[in-house]
């Protein structure tokens, strides 16, 4: 079945490090790949997406792309700011039984000290 | 804002006891998912509702149901609750239900003593 493979965390960096959280994911066909976001307290956020090979998102500084010949998508910022510390989720969607869900990751959880 | 609400914040209860949580997607969504996040399991698909019908249904324990009603808000009812419900439960719509972007809740944290 489908699955997402995220980097563990958590990961610690200081105010303008550069930020890469690795994912991988196993699908049969084309999924599609999104990024979640989770602030402490609060619920999940679409952070970026991207729907086809060498597709790259991009929002708020963070890019990822869509890479099916290493089926990755990798979450990269260049320099992280405080307010950036939340829970990393990686996600595919794929069409399976007639219908699409959402695969997780386990999540990464990234802190940025000052 | 995602423009999803999700009614109660906080839900404790006792073991065997039932509850209901409550979804309304963004205006203009007809598909209604619900997810559950666990410490030990993570983020797990439940069920999907596409205007008012089941769609598909993921590991969702027969304890649990849940509907969509005519006006598209969702209900999660979970019966006999046992400690290891204790979890955040989020709700998610989308516009088509066909893979399109999903947009969350802020969740319901149900403890269960």
């Amino acid at each position: 079945g489908d699955s997402v493979t995220q980097m563990e965390g958590p990961v610690t960096l200081s105010e303008e490090a550069f930020l890469t959280i690795n994912c991988t994911y196993t699908a049969t066909g084309y999924p599609s790949l999104f990024w979640y976001v989770q602030y402490p307290g609060e619920g999940l956020q679409l952070l970026l997406k991207a729907t086809k090979a060498d597709d790259k998102g991009s929002n708020k500084g963070f890019e990822a792309t869509y890479r099916k010949e290493t089926t990755s998508f990798h979450l990269e910022k260049g320099s992280v700011q405080v307010s950036d510390s939340a829970v990393y989720f990686c996600a595919l969607s794929a069409l399976r039984s007639n219908d699409y869900k959402l695969s997780f990751g386990a999540g990464t959880t990234v802190t940025v000290r000052a | 804002d995602s423009g999803v609400t999700q009614t109660p914040k906080h839900l404790i209860t006792a073991t065997g006891q039932r509850v209901t949580l409550r979804c309304s997607p963004r205006s203009g969504d007809l598909s209604v998912y619900w997810y559950q996040q666990s410490l030990d399991q993570g983020l797990q698909f439940l069920i999907h509702y596409y205007n008012g019908e089941e769609r598909a249904k993921g590991n969702i324990l027969e304890r649990f149901s849940a509907q969509q009603f005519p006006d598209l808000h969702s209900e999660l009812n979970l019966s006999s609750l046992e400690l290891g419900d204790s979890a955040l439960y989020f709700c998610a719509s989308s516009v088509t239900g066909s893979g399109d972007t999903q947009y969350f809740g802020p969740g319901t944290r149900l403890t269960v003593l």
